[in-house]
């Protein structure tokens, strides 16, 4: 039973318009959140994270939101860039050393 | 800037084999994972580990193995492999349990 869905199994987008990737999740017991990014034949990267405690977080071009009420949080990239063409997971963390993964949304960036 | 290397990158196994996975980091974390990854699904946990000598049971750690001998490498190992354990393996390793997992690039493993 997956704890957190990405429920966009791909997103597309033009250059220079917004992203906007959606997360939910289930366990009211995560306190920390992450967003990873994840080329072809290459590990995932840490993009952004989030704790529980605040609602909105901030680095560069990527922005993470997250509405505890809700279960949800979001990620927006603006403007989106070509190399921003990728697997994007959101991950989930109760506080007992083990990630939750959501399935992924693939992003393409239309030139 | 190594920093977590995985070996191999690749390997076809037939039902039955026996191998090892091998996860070295090069930053001294203190904790290290092992997931797999498979089409449609997140990156699930098999085993972790938080610190030398010390392993423990992840989400889904039937049919795996691992050790943690020295604090920069985790092995993972399958006894007796079967065609459900084909899925590409991560290996991720942190400084401390509220830091960002820095991953392998993995290893693709086939099970005929």
């Amino acid at each position: 039973d997956q704890q957190v869905k990405q429920n966009s199994p791909s997103l597309s987008v033009q250059e220079g318009r917004i992203s906007i990737l959606n997360c939910d999740y289930t366990n009211s017991m995560f306190d920390y959140f992450l967003w990873y990014k994840k080329y072809p034949a290459e590990g995932p990267t840490f993009l952004i994270s989030i704790s529980s405690i605040k609602d909105k977080n901030e680095d560069g071009r990527f922005t993470v939101f997250l509405n505890k009420s809700a279960k949800h949080l979001s990620l927006h990239i603006v403007p989106s860039q070509p190399g921003d063409s990728a697997v994007y997971f959101c991950a989930a963390d109760n506080n007992d050393y083990k990630l939750s993964f959501g399935a992924g949304t693939t992003v393409t960036v239309r030139a | 800037n190594a920093g977590v290397t995985q070996t191999p990158k690749f390997r076809v196994l037939k039902t039955g084999q026996s191998m090892t996975l091998l996860c070295a980091q090069d930053m001294n974390h203190e904790y290290m994972y092992w997931y797999r990854q498979d089409p449609g699904m997140g990156l699930r946990l098999i085993h972790y580990s938080v610190g030398e000598g010390t392993t423990a049971k992840g989400e889904v750690p039937d049919g795996y193995n691992v050790s943690r001998l020295k604090k920069q490498n985790f092995l993972l190992g399958l006894e007796s492999a079967a065609p459900s354990q084909t899925s590409v393996y991560f290996c991720a390793s942190s400084y401390s349990r509220d830091q960002p997992q820095h991953f392998g690039d993995g290893t693709r493993l086939s099970i005929l």
